[in-house]
């Protein structure tokens, strides 16, 4: 059992790069976010996804872009790379939202210079 | 909106000595509340959660938290600290509009 793999683990971008990092669980959780990490912040929803085909925004959409064309699958997109999204990012799932325990991917470290 | 607060970034205890960490929450209704642990490098694991079936809940490696509504607390003990519990530790609530806010965490140090 997987559970909840994130890829890639790290990333170096240039400021204005435009990437993907993958999310994919294999528990056929209904429910799966994105969060990302920063020194003293917690961790801050940016999107997330009640069942395929439906996103909303979290606290702090800007600057990212999601799909969840399968149950699955869970992309998140930086459309224009800023410093500002150097973080920790990391991939939730749950079996539905309320009172299931959510399950953590390894994260991702990205760096945009 | 429901949110949580944590009391303290950092904590240092001795080991052998209680582990306290803070968590207050705001909610008009009942909440769904999480505590989580992280350790360097990695993801979160879940130590235990309320789902209001009881007000004293046992998680994972002697930790466990009472929920006190008149308190709006949510407080995570252990009696007796352990090196291996050195970590970061995230409280969380379960919004209306099906969100999982997250506090800012509360670093734990043990001290030998």
């Amino acid at each position: 059992n997987a559970g909840v793999t994130q890829t890639p683990k790290f990333q170096v971008l240039k400021t204005g790069q435009s990437m993907t990092l993958q999310c994919a669980q294999d528990m056929n959780h209904e429910y799966m976010s994105w969060y990302r990490q920063d020194p003293g912040m917690g961790l801050r929803l940016i999107h997330y996804s009640v069942g395929a085909g439906i996103t909303d925004q979290g606290e702090v959409p800007n600057g990212y872009n999601v799909s969840r064309s399968t149950t699955e699958d869970f992309p998140l997109r930086l459309l224009s790379a800023a410093p500002s999204q150097t973080s920790v990012y990391f991939c939730a799932s749950s079996l539905h939202l309320t009172g299931n325990t959510i399950y953590f991917g390894e994260g991702s470290w990205l760096t945009v210079v | 909106a429901q949110s949580v607060t944590q009391l303290g970034s950092h904590v240092s205890v001795s080991e052998g000595a209680l582990v306290l960490l803070r968590c207050n929450y705001s909610s008009s209704v009942p909440p769904y509340l999480f505590w989580y642990v992280q350790y360097p490098n990695q993801g979160l694991q879940l130590l235990l959660k309320y789902t209001s079936a009881a007000t004293l809940v046992k998680g994972i490696n002697g930790f466990e938290a009472e929920f006190k509504k008149s308190e709006t607390s949510f407080h995570l003990t252990k009696p007796s600290a352990h090196m291996s519990d050195a970590a970061e530790y995230f409280c969380a609530v379960l919004n209306r509009d099906d969100k999982i806010i997250f506090g800012k965490g509360t670093r734990l140090h043990i001290l030998p």
